[in-house]
């Protein structure tokens, strides 16, 4: 079965960290786009990060300095660390792939998500 | 940064046609993508690249996209196409959100 599933979030302290998972079956995330994308409560779809199948990463600027992609290949996970933790980071944060259709890809396959919740 | 803007709702009755726009200065040249998001679930990617759809998504859900204005049509409406719709498309490699539609069949 293809899917992702997310793992990693609860409850932390301002000022904490924390490294979020990303699981792959089905497909190897070495090979395609895969991006990092939060929700806070009640509110849109905010996109945080990528990494591409080069091994490149690029992040939101809300985010850029404190957070940072990465990936393990042998486990075919992607992993998102979050330093500094704020207030402002309390979302569901979703794992998701860009598929390639021949442009920029659309993101065609999504984690269930696994909420982080910033809170002394 | 590139700014793209939804309205924050959309009302149709049922079986009638739903139109959700995403504006942005020129968006026609770009490639926009459309999801949508049922409560407590995560988005479904529903059309790709201005017009095409995924397999499995209904024939109802169509897409255009030219001047400043990309658009997302649901030909009669259904209960179940309620949901949060978002607009997307990549800017110098960032990817960008519209603030989200809520579709409501009335």
């Amino acid at each position: 079965e293809v899917q992702l599933v997310e793992t990693g979030g609860g409850l932390m302290q301002p000022g904490g960290s924390l490294r979020l998972s990303c699981a792959a079956s089905g497909i190897t995330v070495s090979d395609n786009y895969m991006s990092w994308v939060r929700q806070a409560p009640g509110k849109g779809l905010e996109w945080v990060s990528l990494i591409y199948s080069a091994g490149i990463t690029n992040y939101a600027d809300s985010v850029k300095g404190r957070f940072a992609i990465s990936r393990d290949n042998s486990k075919n996970t992607v992993y998102l660390q979050i330093n500094s933790l704020r207030a402002e980071d309390t979302a569901i944060y979703y794992c998701a792939r860009g598929k390639f259709y021949g442009g920029p890809p659309p993101f065609d396959l999504w984690g269930q998500g696994t909420l982080v919740t910033v809170s002394s | 940064s590139y700014e793209v803007t939804q309205p924050l709702s959309v009302s149709v009755p049922l079986g009638q046609t739903a139109t959700i726009t995403c504006g942005g200065n020129n968006i026609g040249i770009k490639n926009v993508h459309w999801y949508q998001q049922k409560p407590g679930q995560a988005p479904v990617l529903v059309i790709y690249r201005d017009t095409n759809r995924p397999s499995g998504i209904p024939e109802r859900f169509s897409g255009s996209n030219s001047g400043n204005t990309a658009t997302l049509t649901i030909n009669r409406a259904q209960a179940g196409d309620e949901a949060d719709y978002y607009c997307h498309l990549w800017d110098s490699s960032t990817a960008v959100f519209g603030g989200g539609t809520k579709l409501t069949v009335l």
